[in-house]
């Protein structure tokens, strides 16, 4: 089992670009969620996103936008890039059924904006 | 809105001493998940508390979830370089407990053990 995995690992963008994220839940699973995490802060959740459609939202701008898979896979687009948008992106997987616990990780992209 | 209070920021301690890093919630926690990081990588599951006083062990580290249900604490017995690291607690946002991978975290505790 590969486990959640993300890609690119790395990334570098001019502001004003727009960038693509994806992500391959663990197998198994059936919800992806998505998080930034800026230097020395702890993950904020960006939005959720379960049965192809977004499900639960964080306060994020409407440049975030994100889609679904009927594999479950996920990507996650980040329009109007700002030199602020510089972070840490993790992916999240975890099935939605009675006995769901805890939610697995991948990696990360770490993108940069300059 | 919730929001997650982590003390200490960060902590430097010899290998072999004992530590402690807490987590103070500003609502009742129904969920609790602590999660370690190494930097710039992925975070790693370590334990989920749900019940007032639930108390959970996995090798040398103990985390508790306390009976009013707004603060945990997370124990490391005899540290060792390998616990260093950042160590995050996340809340759930449900009565029921279940993240369904929705999680509000705290800002994280950075733990140096030196050999």
């Amino acid at each position: 089992d590969a486990g959640v995995t993300q890609s690119p690992t790395h990334l570098i963008k001019t502001r004003g670009q727009q960038v693509t994220l994806r992500c391959s839940p663990k197998s198994g699973h059936d919800t992806v969620s998505w998080y930034q995490q800026a230097l020395g802060q702890g993950p904020q959740f960006i939005f959720q996103y379960y049965e192809e459609e977004e499900r639960q939202r964080g306060n994020f701008p409407d440049r975030f936008s994100g889609h679904q898979f009927p594999n479950y896979s996920s990507e996650l687009n980040v329009n109007a890039l700002l030199l602020g948008d510089s972070a840490l992106y993790l992916c999240a997987s975890s099935f939605r059924g009675l006995m769901s616990t805890e939610a697995f990780f991948g990696q990360g992209t770490r993108l940069t904006v300059v | 809105s919730q929001e997650l209070e982590q003390s200490p920021q960060s902590l430097i301690v010899q290998e072999g001493k004992n530590l402690t890093i807490n987590c103070t919630s500003s609502k009742t926690l129904y969920g609790l998940y602590w999660y370690k990081q190494k930097y710039g990588e992925g975070l790693i599951f370590l334990m989920m508390l749900q019940k007032g006083g639930e108390e959970k062990s996995h090798e040398k580290i103990t985390a508790k979830l306390d009976e009013k249900k707004q603060q945990s604490s997370l124990h490391i017995t005899a540290s060792q370089p390998s616990h260093a690291g950042i160590y995050l607690c996340g809340a759930a946002d449900n009565a029921g407990g279940t993240s369904y991978g929705k999680l509000t975290f705290g800002q994280g505790t950075i733990l140096t053990v030196h050999p």
